[in-house]
Parts: C-alpha cells; sequence; structure tokens
C-alpha cells in the first residue's frame, strides 16, 4: 500500500523556519518524481514544487522561489521541504504527492498544517 | 503559466442525478508526445485529495464507473452519472503537460440539495 506520511509542521513567527518530511513507503521512492502541494486555509490546491526521480533537477513556485528547498534521500525514502523567510501567506496545509511519468500526480499524503502568525 | 477555469464553481446536486463540471485551459493541453496530461481530483471534507480521472478519460482503480472524464485541447469535462451522498466534495481539474508550474483549477464544490 502507498504511503506518505508528512511531519514538521506547526507554528512559527514571521521570518522563522520549518522542514517538512514526507516518509514514503509501499513503493520504489526513487522511480517517482516527488512534489510538494499547499491549501491555504479554506482555498484551493496550489502546486509549490518538484523533484526529479534522483533528485537532479528541481522547481518552485515563483511565490516560494529563493526561499522554500526541496529534496529528496533515496536511501531514506524521504521528501523534504527547507521552508525559511516564511510569510503569513505561506499559513497552509502542505501536501507531498507522487507523479508516476508519463501519467502525473497519483497518490497524496495526509496533508501537515503549517502556521506562521506572531 | 497555463490558467485552469473551472465552472460552475459550486454545484447543488439531487440524489441520483447527473452533475457535470467544465475545465477549460488557457493554452491546449496536448504535449509534444500526443499525449494529454489532464487529471481530476475529489477532495472530500477534512481529507487529502483523490485522483479519479488521468490523462483525461482514463479512471483510477476503485473509482466508481459513475464518474468519467472526457475532451480534448483545451475544453475538458467530469460527470457524474448519478450523484451519491459520498460524492460530496471539491473538485479539482489539474494540467501536467506545460511545466513547471503544475497548475489547477479554482476548485467546484458539490453538494446535495
Amino acid at each position: 500500500e502507498v504511503q506518505l506520511v508528512e511531519s514538521g509542521g506547526g507554528l512559527v513567527q514571521p521570518g522563522g523556519s520549518l522542514r517538512l518530511s514526507c516518509a514514503a513507503s509501499g513503493f520504489t521512492f526513487s522511480s517517482y518524481l516527488m512534489h510538494w502541494v499547499r491549501q491555504a486555509p479554506g482555498k484551493g490546491l496550489v502546486w509549490v514544487s518538484y523533484i526529479s526521480r534522483d533528485g537532479s533537477s528541481a522547481s518552485s513556485a515563483d511565490s516560494v522561489k529563493g526561499r522554500f528547498t526541496i529534496s529528496r534521500d533515496n536511501a531514506k525514502n524521504t521528501l523534504y521541504l527547507q521552508m525559511n523567510s516564511l510569510r503569513a501567506e505561506d499559513t497552509a496545509v502542505y501536501y507531498c504527492a507522487r507523479d508516476e511519468p508519463e501519467v502525473g500526480i497519483d497518490y497524496w499524503g495526509q496533508g501537515m498544517l503549517v502556521t506562521v502568525s506572531s | 503559466d497555463v490558467v485552469m477555469t473551472q465552472s460552475p464553481l459550486s454545484l447543488t446536486v439531487t440524489l441520483g442525478q447527473p452533475a457535470s463540471i467544465s475545465c477549460r485551459s488557457s493554452q491546449s493541453l496536448v504535449s509534444s508526445n500526443g499525449g494529454t496530461y489532464l487529471n481530476w481530483f475529489q477532495q472530500r471534507p477534512g481529507q487529502s485529495p483523490r485522483r479519479l480521472i488521468y490523462k483525461v478519460s482514463y479512471r483510477d482503480s476503485g473509482v466508481p464507473d459513475r464518474f468519467s472524464g472526457s475532451g480534448s485541447g483545451t475544453d475538458f469535462t467530469l460527470k457524474i452519472s448519478r450523484v451519491e451522498a459520498e460524492d460530496v466534495g471539491v473538485y479539482y481539474c489539474m494540467q501536467g503537460t506545460h511545466w513547471p508550474p503544475w497548475t489547477f483549477g479554482q476548485g467546484t464544490k458539490v453538494e446535495i440539495k
């Protein structure tokens, strides 16, 4: 069974940092692209960042570029999102999601709430 | 960036009646390899998104056959042939042809009358 379990969220002050983790199991992690997608309270889904299967290529939305960094450790079957210089508008539930090549995003984690507030 | 526009944004349906959601993209979603990467997701209240349809019309395993996807180019549709109570939630289309960024529609909220 495919499982994606996020951790590391919580309350952080504006300007602070947080690192999210996503532990993957039930599939060959290194064979899949991975994404972070967020959802502000009561709002829709917004793509945040993507990383290639071997971690050699990555991309982020303009709204987080230069502040957020996606990475992965295929030996540990874990995806990360390092979030720096956090702003109130980054408050959201953050989902990690698996992407099957030539098909697209399929499985999602349960989500992790990040609240940026003083 | 490709803009995805869904309509309607809200839909109230009688149990057992059909429902239809439209999704339009600002440019064709046909890729250079001929594939069209348009997916549909369902998000029930308090849950993570779940994919229903991939590549326009392929239904995911375990998805009831009352859900169907169709369309081409820039116009796509998700249809529910007979709405059931468990279908309440928000439905999103998402394109994965022209990336980055991957882009979602605004979401369509489906409620039961």
